[in-house]
């Protein structure tokens, strides 16, 4: 089983909308969670990192929060416009340590209908 | 901001020949990571590094070394391409906080 979750694989909305993007973790442990975007073609650009004794954090538009409890992740992006097309990926840290790793989710494919 | 520099956005090799891809970063991070991104595979750690002159395998390590110097700079050498090494091939720092900096990624094509 996956790791880390994604869902929806793929999301196309119309300008203007809010929307969510979830991320489902099977291991309770949770270090850090991060958010990435990608566009297609490029590396990932960070979006916002949430540590494990915090609950939330906030960039602009998005907001992404942390639910340990459940093992879930959510992204939200307000006020979506066509430039936020791109795919999100969540991941994971496995630990605070030098060998620690990161584990990435699948990814969200998000299309912004003009 | 932390900036992860990789000095090629696009490389065409030939089967057999030695590549070398390098990653520069400006923060004074100690560790730092290469990761290759195929469809359907998603990324997969191939080395890390946690120090100077300091390495660990990761996933997929076959095929790969690593070279790490100097502190900023952390270099992935394939030492006789294939062509199932074509790949968009990712490089990242991480930070105190352990958060991830990527940079822009290398798209490696092997004929």
């Amino acid at each position: 089983k996956q790791e880390v979750t994604q869902i929806p694989a793929a999301l196309s909305v119309p300008e203007g909308e809010n929307l969510v993007l979830n991320c489902s973790f099977t291991d309770s442990a949770i270090y850090n969670l991060q958010w990435f975007r990608q566009d297609p073609g490029k590396g990932l650009t960070s979006l916002l990192l949430i540590q494990s004794s915090q609950r939330e954090q906030t960039s602009g538009r998005l907001n992404a929060s942390l639910d340990k409890s459940s093992g879930r992740s959510t992204l939200y992006i307000a006020a979506s416009q066509p430039g936020d097309s791109a795919t999100y990926l969540c991941a994971r840290l496995k630990g605070y340590s030098s060998a620690s790793k990161i584990i990435f989710g699948s990814g969200t494919r998000l299309s912004i209908r003009p | 901001d932390v900036k992860v520099t990789q000095s090629s956005r696009y490389l065409v090799k030939r089967t057999g020949e030695k590549v070398f891809l390098e990653c520069v970063q400006d923060m004074d991070h100690e560790n730092m990571f290469w990761y290759r991104q195929d469809p359907g595979l998603g990324l997969r750690l191939i080395y890390f590094s946690y120090d100077v002159k300091m390495k660990e395998k990761g996933d997929i390590p076959e095929g790969y070394s690593v070279s790490r110097e100097k502190k900023e700079r952390f270099s992935l050498i394939l030492e006789s391409a294939s062509t199932n090494q074509t790949s968009m091939y990712l490089c990242a720092s991480r930070g105190d906080d352990y958060g991830y900096t990527f940079g822009s990624g290398t798209r490696l094509t092997v004929v």
